[in-house]
């Protein structure tokens, strides 16, 4: 069976501090795609990164960076000197191999990050 | 690029009455777009896979004749809540996989949501 795990309910933070998010997923699938969200209180999901299961190669996007471990089923993110805009609930989420397959996506139940000024 | 949008953004409406959610893709065409719905502090729950041109692939134990959906073109579906009850007040969205070549395929992109309260 298909599972996201985010492990943090609700993480919180002092602006400029690091943090890491976590997300650990299960699949039987030899491909399938990791996702990130982010939903700010207004309610929209926003597309943060999408990973390949054959392309473990890190990712970094100005203060965003991500790390994908196959070894441990990982896909974790990273906010560097975060910030009061940050904060927001992320999600992170696993999709099924394409080919022929609906494309559904498996959400993680969210980890809600609190930048405090 | 990859804008969806979804109207209303927010609807209240009596019990009883139906209620219809417009999802649509603004600058891509979408053969495939999803319905979720999200509980207050929870996840999203794949409601049903909209297909165009086809019938939707509803997931296990949400009910068809209740929330209707139609994906009549490559840029619009909608769901209709059909005789909502207080129980069906709940943020719905939608999404939409982008299938131009340069647009990796398995990205959802999703619209902002309509919170919809049954009184």
């Amino acid at each position: 069976a298909q599972k996201v795990t985010q492990a943090q309910t609700e993480i919180s933070v002092v602006e400029k501090e690091d943090v890491t998010l976590d997300c650990v997923y299960e699949t039987r699938d030899t491909t399938y795609y990791l996702f990130w969200y982010k939903q700010p209180p207004s309610g929209e999901l926003v597309f943060l990164i999408r990973r390949n299961s054959f392309d473990e190669q890190n990712e970094i996007s100005g203060r965003y960076s991500w790390n994908f471990q196959k070894s441990t089923s990982s896909f974790n993110f990273t906010i560097t000197a975060s910030q009061v805009v940050d904060s927001a609930v992320y999600f992170c989420a696993l999709g099924e191999g394409y080919g022929g397959s609906q494309g559904n996506l498996i959400f993680g139940k969210g980890t809600k990050l609190s930048v405090k000024p | 690029g990859a804008v969806v949008s979804q109207h209303p953004s927010r609807v209240i409406c009596k019990s009883g009455t139906s209620v219809k959610i417009e999802c649509r893709s603004l600058d891509f065409q979408a053969t495939t777009m999803f319905w979720y719905r999200q509980f207050p502090k929870k996840s999203l729950m794949l409601m049903a896979t909209s297909n165009e041109g086809s019938k939707a692939t509803y997931e296990q134990g949400v009910e068809k004749d209740k929330f209707l959906i139609n994906h009549a073109s490559l840029t619009l579906s909608t769901l209709t809540v059909t005789s909502a009850h207080p129980e069906d007040s709940s943020f719905y969205i939608c999404s939409a996989r982008d299938f131009r070549w340069e647009r990796p395929q398995e990205t959802q992109y999703f619209g902002p949501g309509t919170r919809l309260l049954v009184l």
